[in-house]
C-alpha cells in the first residue's frame, strides 16, 4: 500500500466560495482518483485526474464545478468552485497503479461543510 | 450504468454471533473488491477477488465471489466489535479501465 494524505482534513466554508483540496501519495502511481460521498451514502466516482493532461469526468461532474491538477505523479488537487450547501460531503482521492497493481487505496477524506 | 446493490443495509447484532452481507449485480465483473470504512477515515481494502467461484478468507471474513462473477458475499464469523463499520463491495467492469463501481453499502454495529 502506500502513504496518503489530503489537506485540509475538514473545512466550513461559505457559499460561493472555493476550496482546493490536496492529496499527496509517499510513492509514484499511474492512477489518482477523486471520490464524492454524501452523509451515510456510499462512493460516486467523480473524475480520474491524469497526470499531463486534463482529467476524465464521470456524468454529472464538469471541469468548471471540479477542476483537477495532477502535476506529476504523486500529487493531485480537486477544486470545489462557487461552493452551496448540497456541496457538503466528503471528498476522497485515491491511488491505484503502486507496483504494477490496480487495487485502489484511499486518503481518509476531506470533509466539507458549506454554510 | 453498473449497478452493485448491498445487502442489508444495516445491520446491528450481538457480538459472537455470525453474518452475511451480499453484493449483487446484473453486470458482470473483471474483479470485486471489499473495503471497510470506519467514520473519520477513508476506505480501507480488505480483498480482491478476480476469479469466479473463488473463496477468500481473512481471519474471521469469508469473501466468495459468484460463478458468473456478478455478485459477491461477506461472512463474518463470531463478530466483534472492532468489525463495526461501513462495508462496500467495488466492482471493475470489463471495460471501465481500472474505475471502480461502488455498491450502495452496509453499515454494520456489532454490540458487546
Amino acid at each position: 500500500s502506500a502513504v496518503i494524505s489530503q489537506k485540509p482534513s475538514r473545512d466550513i466554508c461559505q457559499r460561493g466560495t472555493s476550496l482546493t483540496i490536496q492529496c499527496q501519495v509517499d510513492s509514484q502511481v499511474t492512477m489518482m482518483f477523486w471520490y464524492r460521498q454524501q452523509p451515510g451514502q456510499s462512493l460516486t466516482l467523480i473524475a480520474t485526474a491524469n497526470q499531463g493532461s486534463e482529467a476524465t469526468y464521470e456524468s454529472g461532474f464538469v471541469i468548471d464545478k471540479f477542476p483537477i491538477s495532477r502535476p506529476n505523479l504523486t500529487f493531485s488537487t480537486l477544486t470545489v468552485s462557487n461552493m452551496s450547501p448540497e456541496d457538503s460531503s466528503i471528498y476522497l482521492c485515491s491511488v491505484a497503479g503502486l507496483a504494477g497493481a490496480w487495487e485502489q487505496f484511499f486518503g481518509p477524506g476531506t470533509r466539507l461543510t458549506v454554510l | 450504468t453498473q449497478l452493485l446493490e448491498q445487502s442489508p443495509q444495516f445491520l446491528s447484532i450481538q457480538e459472537g454471533e455470525n453474518l452475511t452481507v451480499y453484493c449483487n449485480s446484473s453486470s458482470v465483473f473483471s474483479s470485486l473488491q471489499w473495503y471497510r470504512q470506519e467514520p473519520g477515515e477513508g476506505p480501507v481494502l480488505l480483498v480482491t477477488v478476480v476469479t469466479g467461484g473463488e473463496v477468500k478468507k481473512l481471519k474471521r471474513l469469508t469473501f466468495q465471489f459468484g460463478d458468473a462473477r456478478k455478485d459477491s458475499s461477506l461472512h463474518i464469523t463470531a463478530a466483534q466489535p472492532g468489525d463495526t463499520g461501513l462495508y462496500l463491495c467495488a466492482g471493475v467492469g470489463w471495460s471501465s479501465g481500472d474505475k471502480l463501481t461502488f455498491g450502495t453499502g452496509t453499515r454494520l454495529a456489532v454490540r458487546p
